[in-house]
């Protein structure tokens, strides 16, 4: 079946430690996107892609970083340098025409110990 | 900017209620608007969506009706089951270009037996 995938689903960090969190799509969608929820909050969105090997940030990138040389793949790196990492990360993916909703994944939930 | 007004939650009903969650927004031009529906520890799911004035998008008993005159888009439901409960996210979504997604804060919804 389609759709997106995210791993892992829970990850536990140490303060001054970057991770990574895998995204990939079978879709064949063009676009790709993360998002940041917390608690009680919407959702705020980090990067986001629209063509390979091209992204551009969205309204909270400081402290992240995004990669993608692939059409499938969008892993998200949560640097040391981002204050409040502990959070739950939402990946999606959609087409770049028409009405293009999102198709999201599952999340990681992110913990820094 | 743009940007999507939700009724704040927590919205507490007994199960066969009436269902009204209240969505404003505030764009140029004629966005899409969406509902997308979150179940705990889980990816947001598209609920439903309208692209124009007057469409009502409908699905598992939900509607909500494009009103452009007041930049509405309210969901409705007109018999709450438990299996509801949920976080319900309005969203919109320039139909020009290639633009991201907008989303309101998000109204929780619990469904009392």
């Amino acid at each position: 079946d389609g759709g997106i995938t995210q791993s892992p689903k829970y990850l536990f960090r140490k303060e001054g430690q970057n991770v990574t969190l895998s995204c990939e799509q079978n879709l064949n969608h063009d676009a790709m996107y993360w998002y940041r929820q917390d608690p009680g909050q919407g959702l705020r969105l980090i990067y986001y892609s629209q063509i390979v090997n091209d992204f551009q940030k969205g309204d909270i990138a400081e402290g992240y970083s995004v990669s993608r040389e692939k059409k499938e793949s969008f892993p998200l790196t949560v640097t040391s340098a981002q204050k409040n990492p502990t959070a739950f990360y939402l990946c999606a993916s959609s087409t770049t025409s028409g009405t293009g909703e999102l198709f999201f994944g599952e999340g990681s939930r992110l913990t820094v110990l | 900017g743009d940007s999507v007004t939700q009724m704040e939650g927590p919205v507490t009903l007994s199960e066969e209620a009436f269902l009204t969650i209240n969505c404003t927004y505030t764009a140029t031009g004629y966005p899409s608007l969406f509902w997308y529906v979150q179940y705990p520890g889980e990816g947001l799911q598209l609920l439903l969506k309208a692209t124009k004035a007057d469409d009502k998008g409908s699905n598992k008993g939900f509607e909500a009706t494009y009103r452009k005159e007041t930049t509405s888009f309210h969901l409705e439901k007109g018999s709450v089951q438990v299996s509801d409960s949920a976080v319900y996210f309005c969203a919109l979504r320039r139909d020009f270009g290639n633009e991201k997604l907008t989303f309101g804060t998000g109204t929780r919804l619990t469904i009392i037996p």
